[in-house]
């Protein structure tokens, strides 16, 4: 089955402890991306990939890194989480411009 | 500034009616605006894609207008159904990569 992976489903994690989100395709997608959604805000790119070892910010990078060493996995790492990282985070990807982009389901990160 | 707008109030609707959910957007030359549907706490799930040299797509009971002048779309659904209550998003690019979307708009259908 096509789908967008991601995990882990929830977590809860504490300021400054270093975490990382996976997010895997099986798709053969060259673009991934990760959204962060939070209430009253929508959604917002924090980091894009538009293939292999190419990795370019979206509107909201600040405290978030991202590796794309193979073309189906796309890590979000959060360093040194802060309370302000607490949100819905999503990863997505698509083949190429202008197509449909496949939503993973979603991490719901808490840092207290 | 590059906006997308959206209906931030919650449209209510009876089953059967139409909906007609508005996306407008400034700042944007896009080639193609997206449509998705969001359920509570669940990924987005695409819809329709329509291009700026189409000035309307059908699929089903979904009917989608993109007005590049007016830099407006519209997203309609007929004889709607309770099932059809959820958020809707626009989403558009510059580039053909990057795609941002709207805050989205919540659709309520009550039998």
């Amino acid at each position: 089955e096509a789908q967008v992976t991601q995990n882990p489903r929830y977590l809860i994690t504490v300021t400054g402890k270093k975490l990382t989100v996976t997010c895997s395709q099986n798709m053969n997608h060259e673009y991934m991306s990760w959204y962060r959604q939070d209430p009253g805000l929508g959604l917002r790119q924090i980091y894009y990939s538009m293939n292999v070892e190419v990795t370019d910010k979206g509107d909201v990078p600040e405290g978030y890194k991202v590796s794309r060493k193979e073309k189906r996995n796309f890590p979000l790492i959060l360093e040194s989480p802060s309370p302000n990282q607490t949100s819905l985070y999503f990863c997505a990807s698509k083949y190429t411009t202008n197509e449909k982009l496949f939503f993973g389901s979603g991490t719901q990160l808490s840092v207290l | 500034s590059q906006k997308i707008e959206q209906n931030s109030e919650a449209l209510n609707i009876q089953e059967g009616k139409t909906a007609t959910l508005t996306c407008n957007y400034t700042n944007y030359s896009p080639a193609y605006l997206q449509w998705y549907r969001q359920d509570p706490g669940r990924g987005p799930v695409f819809l329709l894609l329509i291009r700026e040299n189409e000035k309307e797509k059908r699929k089903e009971r979904l009917k989608v207008t993109f007005d590049t002048t007016l830099k407006q779309s519209l997203f309609h659904i007929t004889a709607s159904q309770p099932a059809d209550s959820a958020t809707y998003l626009c989403a558009l690019s510059n580039s053909g990569y990057a795609l941002n979307f709207g805050k989205g708009t919540s659709l309520l259908v009550t039998p």
